[in-house]
């Protein structure tokens, strides 16, 4: 039991503001990644950390921006809101020696 | 990028039929992992694949791994109410991201 969990379940933001997403699992883990999942699509790689730093990238400005705590905690930063950032936010982490990912339940942000 | 190619976006069967799924890729990949996402849920892991060639199941799920590393299938035999959802394929390069397909709808009649 991976026990990954996200906060806010939802929120709503304007355009222009910045929000945080936090996620967090009760065991220790390698790595940890975030997705976009935007309505009716599959998730997309935003970025993975290990080891708190940065380990890749998908094709996503620098506005979005993240951090892993060494207390399996992690957040991810999106500054300058714009309408299509509106998604559903996925973490997933990898436990130490594995491949597989395992998702959170996300973040639903809106934006307006 | 490496993109996923998935068919078909949507199937409505009867219980107790069988389902077929999969996922064609241009790229080659070292894993491929099917996912099931059920509505305010996140993606939950159905099974994972390792080698070219390798056929897994799990339960009533079954998937294989292509030869060429560029394709899966999944299939879900007798297929019950519980299994509606939309099932997602992910490829992987180690330590790198998963790519997902834009996934199948699946809706049960009783």
């Amino acid at each position: 039991e991976t026990g990954v969990t996200q906060s806010p379940t939802h929120l709503i933001k304007t355009r222009g503001q910045q929000v945080t997403l936090r996620c967090s699992s009760q065991s220790g883990h390698n790595t940890v990644s975030w997705y976009q999942q935007a309505l009716g699509q599959g998730p997309q790689f935003i970025f993975q950390y290990y080891r708190e730093e940065e380990n890749g990238r998908g094709n996503f400005p620098p506005r979005f921006s993240g951090l892993q705590f060494p207390n399996y905690s992690s957040e991810l930063n999106v500054n300058a809101l714009e309408l299509d950032d509106s998604a559903l936010y996925l973490c997933a982490i990898a436990l130490a020696g594995g491949n597989e990912q395992f998702f959170g339940p996300g973040t639903r942000l809106t934006v307006l | 990028g490496q993109q996923l190619n998935q068919s078909p976006q949507s199937m409505f069967i009867q219980e107790g039929e069988d389902v077929s799924m999969n996922c064609t890729s241009s790229s080659i990949f070292n894993t491929w992992l099917w996912y099931k996402q059920e509505p305010g849920e996140g993606p939950v892991l159905l099974i994972a694949l390792y080698k070219a060639g390798e056929l897994t199941s799990n339960g009533r799920l079954t998937a294989q791994f292509g030869i060429t590393r560029k394709d899966s299938f999944l299939n879900i035999s007798a297929s019950i109410p519980s299994d509606v959802g939309i099932y997602f394929c992910a490829g992987q390069i180690p330590l790198v991201d998963m790519r997902f397909g834009a996934g199948t709808r699946l809706t049960v009649k009783p």
